[in-house]
């Protein structure tokens, strides 16, 4: 059973618009969520997290959303560029039994076109 | 300060045969994990260690085994390769539970 989803594999938007990425989780347990991007042929690098206790975090063009009653987040980025190109990846923390380890989604991949 | 570094970035090797992957950071990070990536199924976690000498299962365990003799590294081995084992895989580290920082991954082809 997936406890986060990303149920979008693709997202294709203009350079200068906002993007937006998103997420389900169904796990009430969870206590912090992250995202990270990743690059071809490169390791996932970490991009901005929220703590269950925020409904917002922002940081510089990135800002993420935290909808803990839809148990939904959602990643903005604004204005979105060419090297944003990337897939995005979801990731939740449990908050007991497990807080050491996180759950990923599948992944959206992002194509800003120019 | 090279972060996570992993050892060989690529691989081929037949089925049967065994090999051990090596991943090695300089953080001084608790924690270390190995995920496997294939296409359309994110990344999945193999096995991982909440210290020195000590290592749990993950989501997909099955045909991997993993030792964390020192702290600073974290071996995964194959013992007989299948080719469902074919993947990238991502080891990765941390200090708090929180951000894990990842190596740039290892491409295993078993034929």
């Amino acid at each position: 059973d997936q406890q986060v989803k990303q149920n979008s594999p693709s997202l294709s938007v203009q350079e200068g618009r906002i993007s937006i990425l998103n997420c389900d989780y169904t796990n009430s347990m969870f206590d912090y969520f992250l995202w990270y991007k990743k690059y071809p042929a490169e390791g996932p690098t970490f991009l901005i997290s929220i703590s269950s206790i925020k409904d917002k975090n922002e940081d510089g063009r990135f800002t993420v959303f935290l909808n803990k009653s839809a148990k939904h987040l959602s990643l903005h980025i604004v204005p979105s560029q060419p090297g944003d190109s990337a897939v995005y990846f979801c990731a939740a923390r449990g908050a007991q039994g497990g807080s050491e380890k996180l759950v990923f989604g599948k992944g959206t991949k992002l194509t800003v076109n120019p | 300060n090279a972060g996570v570094t992993q050892t060989p970035k690529f691989r081929v090797l037949k089925t049967g045969q065994s090999m051990t992957l090596l991943c090695a950071q300089d953080m001084n990070h608790e924690y270390m994990y190995w995920y496997r990536q294939d296409p359309g199924m994110g990344l999945r976690l193999i096995h991982y260690s909440v210290g020195e000498g000590t290592t749990a299962k993950g989501e997909v365990p099955d045909g991997y085994n993993v030792s964390r003799l020192k702290k600073q590294n974290f071996l995964l081995g194959l013992e007989s390769a299948a080719p469902s084992q074919t993947s990238v895989y991502f080891c990765a580290s941390s200090n708090t539970g929180n951000e894990q920082y990842f190596g740039p991954g290892t491409r295993l082809t078993v034929t």
